[in-house]
């Protein structure tokens, strides 16, 4: 049964960036059938994704996001990451990673997810 | 991008009895919705696929209907367990995923 698991700073300084791994056990990035997800819920508040990563390392990003995030997969060490730069207190935030099941070849639904980690934004 | 309005914002329920939870899309979306529980301190759980289609894990009593831009989560009778927050989720609009804002179905 694949897990996925969050880690990296729970505190980051504003105008600086928010680097996340998570870590996939019980399963592998370099399966053709999922892609990688990063999604991000502030304190109280509902649901945000922010892009996806596949094996290959294409990627799909919120336009709302696009310039400041990077999604990447290393599949040597089975994990994929996100950066987000230039972070303000608006991108506090619990961040999860989550596997984005493809289904006849449209990615759709997310499942399982991480645990979450929350990543504060402030000085 | 697809806008998702849940209602509810606040479901008050006694256990025992039926809960219905709606979502609305601003687009057609066919049946390409999923729903998830999310629990207190917990990550969202994969609830519901293709609208209709129970993950694995979840009881018979939970149930998901509708198609186009109206969808319903039904729960026949609640059980403690049952009470957390609901999310509904589109992915026709792919690689532009949205949620719902949540229906949080709390103990009346």
């Amino acid at each position: 049964q694949v897990q996925l698991q969050e880690s990296g700073p729970g505190l980051v300084k504003p105008s600086e960036t928010l680097s996340l791994t998570c870590q996939v056990s019980g399963g592998s990035v370099s399966s053709g059938r999922f892609y990688w997800s990063w999604i991000r819920q502030p304190p109280g508040r509902g649901l945000e994704w922010i892009g996806d990563v596949y094996y290959s390392g294409t990627t799909n990003y919120n336009p709302s996001l696009k310039s400041r995030v990077t999604i990447s997969v290393d599949t040597s060490k089975n994990q994929f990451s996100l950066k987000l730069s230039s972070v303000t207190a608006d991108d506090t935030a619990v961040y999860y990673c989550a596997r984005l099941v493809i289904v006849s070849t449209i990615p759709s639904w997310f499942d399982p997810w991480g645990q979450g980690t929350l990543v504060t934004v402030s000085s | 991008e697809i806008v998702m309005t849940q209602s509810p914002a606040t479901l008050s329920v006694s256990p025992g009895e039926r809960a219905t939870l709606s979502c609305r899309a601003s687009h057609s979306i066919s049946i390409n919705l999923a729903w998830y529980q999310q629990k207190p301190g917990q990550a969202p759980r994969l609830l519901i696929y293709g609208a209709s289609t129970r993950a694995t894990g979840f009881p018979a009593r939970f149930s998901g209907s509708g198609s186009g831009t109206e969808f319903t989560l039904t729960i026949s009778s609640l059980q403690s367990e049952d009470f957390a927050v609901y999310y509904c989720q589109q992915y026709n609009n792919w690689p532009l995923y949205t949620f719902g804002q949540g229906t949080k179905l709390e103990i009346k």
